[in-house]
């Protein structure tokens, strides 16, 4: 596609439920970025994806979240047991080979956990 | 402390006016620093990048990096109500980990 594309836009769901969210990279990107922006906060880097390896997971805020790559191309985060604290957007990036270029995000899935 | 800082805001201002929006930072290895801008519901977009000192030029913006002050600001000339948005500036040691700050929210009034 054109840009990177994420789904669902928005996601509603309840305190303890699993979700997962979806991300296609803009094609040929071997780089893939997951980063999570809270209300006033700044993007916060989750993890980042080289082909369908995971270099760099640091950022994965608790064994709550994981995360898989297939195919080099689309990626799905996880969020099991989900918690109030959770709510925030999920954006994804991507970028030509995973460096100091140019990430490219996306529109953001929206969560909200009551 | 965080590694990046920057004022939330939020900014209003009339169209035409200078915004001037800056983020500071502590870790001295950073080396390229970019600053994005988010249309509300929408994801973040590269608006400029640099990775030394100085100024740099790009129609009505203006990116400044100060490293021996660990400072860093973007200009907007003639701000138009289309520049309405958050601004967001992020650094990186040269690798693909960003660090951003969190964001300062604009608006311009016609």
């Amino acid at each position: 596609g054109a840009g990177v594309s994420q789904s669902p836009s928005n996601k509603v769901t309840e305190k303890g439920k699993d979700v997962e969210l979806r991300c296609d990279p803009i094609s040929g990107h071997t780089a893939l970025y997951w980063y999570r922006q809270s209300l006033g906060q700044g993007l916060e880097f989750l993890i980042y994806f080289q082909g369908n390896s995971a270099p760099d997971k640091s950022g994965l805020p608790s064994d709550r979240f994981s995360a898989e790559r297939t195919g080099g191309s689309v990626s799905t985060l996880t969020i099991q047991r989900t918690q109030q604290e959770d709510s925030a957007v999920y954006l994804c990036a991507s970028s030509l080979v995973g460096g100091e270029e140019t990430q490219y995000f996306g529109p953001g899935t929206r969560l909200l956990v009551l | 402390q965080k590694e990046v800082e920057q004022d939330p805001g939020p900014l209003s201002v009339p169209e035409g006016a200078i915004v001037s929006l800056n983020c500071t930072y502590s870790n001295s290895a950073f080396q390229y620093f970019m600053w994005y801008r988010q249309y509300s519901r929408k994801g973040p977009e590269l608006l400029m990048y640099t990775y030394s000192s100085g100024n740099k030029e790009d129609g009505r913006f203006t990116a400044q990096v100060d490293k021996s002050s660990k400072y860093i600001s973007l200009f907007i000339r003639d701000s138009q109500p289309s520049d309405s948005a958050t601004y967001l500036c992020a650094m990186s040691v040269g690798d693909y980990k960003l660090s951003f700050g969190a964001g300062t929210t604009v608006t311009v009034r016609a």
